[in-house]
């Protein structure tokens, strides 16, 4: 079983719609990520935190924002989301050595299915 | 260039075949190397690490080849449970250390 957990498993939603992805883990990794995944497709980084900071963004929309609310916590806040944007999104953790004396494995959530209507 | 490259297949075997795939990547300072399982609609799993020495889990094999920069699995004695989509994933060094390529998956699906 995954030890990252993430909320809601689906979600609908309109363009006019606020919600939020949640994720959590609690191996003690301190890089934290979401990836998008549509079908057929490999999974697409959105962002990367490392030890809380935002270190990736992989000019991801401003609809998407995401927060770290502390080590283990990580959400995705969206907003005046496109049908386009419906996928699965996918939160993951690895330790996220600032030395890498040894290797780095990432692990995935179940993922939260989202259906922009 | 894309960092990983991968066939995506689709590979239609029969059980109890023997097949193999190959990855490459254009990083020759890349650290560690994965396979990963997904099942449809679920999410990647990790399937095995890949060594430099080669390791081997059950009837799955991986290989690493550092001078020719390409990462292999093998898996024996297929399984109908064996069908899903494998990914290869590739961690470089140093300050992109937290970064992850992904291949684009290989298709397999095992026939009765």
């Amino acid at each position: 079983d995954t030890e990252v957990t993430q909320t809601p498993k689906h979600l609908v939603m309109g363009m006019t719609n606020k919600k939020s992805l949640k994720c959590e883990q609690h191996m003690g990794h301190r890089a934290m990520y979401w990836y998008k995944q549509k079908a057929k497709k490999p999974p697409e980084l959105m962002f990367v935190y490392s030890y809380e900071k935002l270190s990736i963004n992989e000019s991801v929309p401003s609809r998407f924002s995401p927060e770290c609310p502390n080590s283990s916590l990580l959400n995705l806040h969206l907003h005046a989301l496109q049908p386009e944007d419906s996928a699965l999104y996918l939160c993951a953790s690895s330790q996220g050595l600032l030395r890498r004396t040894s290797g780095n494995t990432i692990y995935f959530g179940e993922g939260s299915w989202l259906t922009v209507v | 260039r894309k960092e990983v490259e991968q066939d995506p297949g689709p590979f239609n075997v029969p059980e109890g075949a023997t097949v193999a795939f190959n990855c490459t990547y254009s990083n020759s300072a890349s650290q560690s190397f994965f396979w990963y399982r997904q099942d449809c609609r679920k999410e990647p799993k990790l399937l095995m690490s890949v060594y430099s020495s080669g390791n081997e889990d059950g009837r799955f094999t991986a290989q690493l080849n550092r001078a020719s920069q390409y990462i292999s699995l093998l898996i024996r004695d297929s399984k109908l449970s064996d069908s899903a989509t494998y990914l290869c994933v590739v961690n470089p060094r140093g300050e992109t250390g937290n970064q992850f390529y992904f291949g684009t998956g290989t298709s397999l699906t095992v026939i009765p």
